[in-house]
């Protein structure tokens, strides 16, 4: 069973603060892996893809992979109230249940 | 480039009735996904084509649920004999395999199962 889990959450985080979210996954053969920002009531849309270990940065968001762990994670900078909504981690075709972050002005 | 089309919507249904969705992917993705979505729970994978091969289905689909891509292009999600828990939002979602096979949804139809 492949398997892909996130720290449950919810996570609360003031404006302008780092969001930390993480995700760990059980397939050591994944190839891909993607966070996606779900708003409520609407389908997930794509944050940031990486495919190497290491971080890849764009904007405001930090995506970093850690194979030999096999770990992802997503860091958020300068967190806006905007942000609020549920991160899901995907690795290759597989989700996991999401974390609820909440940006409070 | 139009994105992900799924239809309909929004559907009701009375238990026991069968129920189909169907999904354009983006027009140049070999790949087609469905997958289950309930309040509170990530999106659960249910099936996968490349092209018009059914290459996965997940255990959790039972034989109520079949999917379909006859020509490689659309496809349909059928639900046979509903029950109350097949009440969810059901999203479909393309990738090509080149390119590093990027998921996109649709924005999903919702089905609400009386």
């Amino acid at each position: 069973q492949k398997e892909v889990e996130q720290n449950s959450g919810p996570l609360s985080v003031p404006e302008g603060a780092i969001a930390s979210l993480n995700c760990t996954y059980s397939d050591r053969g994944s190839q891909s892996f993607f966070w996606y920002r779900q708003y409520s009531g609407k389908s997930p849309e794509l944050i940031m893809s990486i495919y190497s270990n290491g971080d890849k940065e764009d904007g405001r968001f930090t995506a970093q992979l850690n194979k030999a762990s096999q770990y992802v994670s997503l860091l958020i900078r300068d967190s806006q109230p905007s942000d609020s909504a549920t991160y899901l981690c995907a690795v290759d075709m597989r989700f996991g249940a999401g974390t609820r972050l909440t940006v409070k002005p | 480039d139009t994105g992900v089309s799924q239809d309909p919507r929004h559907k009701i249904t009375k238990r026991g009735q069968n129920v189909t969705f169907r999904c354009d992917p983006i027009s140049e993705h070999n790949r087609l996904y469905w997958y289950r979505q309930t309040l509170g729970q990530g999106p659960e994978f249910l099936t996968y084509f490349q092209n018009e091969a059914q290459l996965e289905k997940s255990r959790l689909l039972s034989d109520r649920f079949s999917a379909e891509r006859p020509k490689g292009s659309f496809s349909t999600l059928e639900i046979q004999r509903t029950e109350q828990g097949d009440s969810a939002m059901y999203l479909c979602a393309s990738s090509s395999d080149r390119g590093g096979n990027t998921i996109y949804f649709g924005e999903g139809s919702w089905l609400t199962v009386v």
